[in-house]
């Protein structure tokens, strides 16, 4: 395939729901990242998988978020109880191995709480 | 722990002007050192790279040494076009328990008018 997929392309929920958010890294890649970028913040890292490894869950703000990735493949981020500071862009992103390797973005997930 | 800093934006320069965007890093040991760059409307991309100190990262005509006595990663270009209109992001890459995660700066937004 082409690049990295991600879906929805944009949210709208209301504040205390639930949302997902799911990611098709490209084919091949063992690395898969979760960055949010917010208006005036740049990119803020959430979780990373590699390959068969434990994720790197430092980055997650807080444990209304979680993040799984099923078969080494399409991963997907939920989001409970939403609150309107979740509101940004969730971007994607998977490389060869991690590292040096390029990081090959989505074009995010655009989230907004209402 | 790792950050990136780079300068605050947004800049604004006409074609053909020359230009830098300030990047500084903090970070232990010696990382990899990374520009990327988010076109209007498309997902962020690699735009060149670092990895060890003294090396020089080039592509499309931009330019990046990576200073380790300075901890700094300036971008460079001789003469910007209205192409080159986009948000430009410095990162750093330095495996921390295992996890080789992307650490990004607050990005810079350049505007190039005709």
């Amino acid at each position: 395939g082409a690049g990295v997929s991600q879906s929805p392309s944009n949210k709208v929920t209301e504040k205390g729901k639930d949302v997902e958010l799911r990611c098709d890294p490209i084919s091949g890649h063992t690395a898969l990242y979760w960055y949010r970028q917010s208006l005036g913040q740049g990119l803020e890292f959430l979780i990373y998988f590699q390959g068969n490894s434990a994720p790197d869950k430092s980055g997650l703000p807080s444990d209304r978020f979680s993040a799984e990735r099923t078969g080494g493949s399409v991963s997907t981020l939920t989001i409970q109880r939403t609150q309107q500071e979740d509101s940004a862009v969730y971007l994607c992103a998977s490389s060869r191995a991690g590292g040096v390797s390029p990081l090959h973005f989505g074009n995010g997930t655009r989230l907004t709480v209402t | 722990g790792n950050s990136v800093t780079q300068m605050e934006g947004p800049v604004t320069l006409s074609e053909e002007a020359f230009l830098t965007i300030n990047c500084t890093y903090t970070a232990t040991g010696y990382p990899s050192l990374f520009w990327y760059v988010q076109y209007p409307g498309e997902g962020l991309q690699l735009l060149l790279k670092a990895t060890k100190a003294d090396d020089k990262g080039s592509n499309k005509g931009f330019e990046a040494t990576y200073r380790k006595e300075t901890t700094s990663f300036h971008l460079e270009k001789g003469s910007v076009q209205v192409s080159d209109s986009a948000v430009y992001f410095c990162a750093l890459s330095r495996t921390q328990g295992g996890s080789e995660k992307l650490v990004f700066g607050k990005g810079t937004k350049l505007t190039v008018n005709p």
